[in-house]
């Protein structure tokens, strides 16, 4: 069965933590996602990468960054966690040429205190 | 960055009622994809839409991709309990273009 892991479901830090958000797939996808998710405001994408060591801005960039050192594995990080990143984050992970396709991880929801 | 207009944004249906939700948007895609997300999982696509006028089924779910290709529709007839959850409408124009989401529509049935 194929999946896309996220490696915490809960997490509460606090204010001014430096986090780090793992995702994991093993369908040796090219693409991979991180989004977050607020009510009323649906998917809104954060990073994106196409391959290894490459990444995208996507809509809501700013306050995060992306590590791509592996094809499997893909990490979002908050330099300095604020109130207002308190989120559910879902990664996933796509093939070229169905790039719509995506499949997703349960996610993560970041509490920030 | 653009969103797509998805509504209903909440529901409440008794069980064995037909839903139907739309989404749509000021401008043109190539593919129309409908997700559907459980509590506590990530959302998973349900059906996805690759032509303009195409009518596709899934079970009881029934997508439509309009033909003017700026919106499109999801029907569920006959409702169960395991239908509960948060519908997302999405958008590709296809190549490396990025999916566009909708806002969601939570679907909550009453017994």
């Amino acid at each position: 069965d194929v999946k896309v892991t996220q490696s915490s479901r809960y997490l509460v830090k606090r204010t001014g933590e430096k986090v780090f958000l793992e995702c994991v797939q093993d369908m040796d996808h090219e693409n991979m996602f991180w989004y977050r998710q607020d009510p009323g405001l649906g998917l809104r994408l954060i990073y994106f990468s196409y391959d290894v060591k490459m990444k995208e801005k996507g809509d809501i960039p700013e306050g995060y960054s992306v590590s791509r050192e592996k094809k499997e594995r893909f990490s979002l990080i908050l330099e300095s966690a604020s109130t207002n990143q308190t989120s559910m984050y879902l990664c996933a992970s796509s093939s070229p040429g169905v790039g719509e396709k995506l499949f997703f991880g349960s996610g993560t929801q970041l509490s920030v205190l | 960055g653009q969103q797509l207009n998805q509504s209903p944004q909440s529901m409440f249906i008794q069980e064995g009622e037909d839903v139907s939700m739309n989404c749509t948007s000021s401008s043109i895609f190539n593919t129309w994809l409908w997700y559907k997300q459980d509590p506590g999982e990530g959302p998973v696509l349900l059906i996805a839409l690759y032509k303009a006028g195409e009518l596709t089924s899934n079970g009881r779910l029934t997508a439509q991709f309009g033909i003017t290709r700026k919106d499109s529709f999801l029907n569920i007839s006959a409702s169960i309990p395991s239908d509960v959850g948060i519908y997302f409408c999405a958008g590709h124009r296809g190549g490396a273009q990025k999916l566009v989401f909708g806002q969601g529509t939570r679907l909550t049935i009453n017994p």
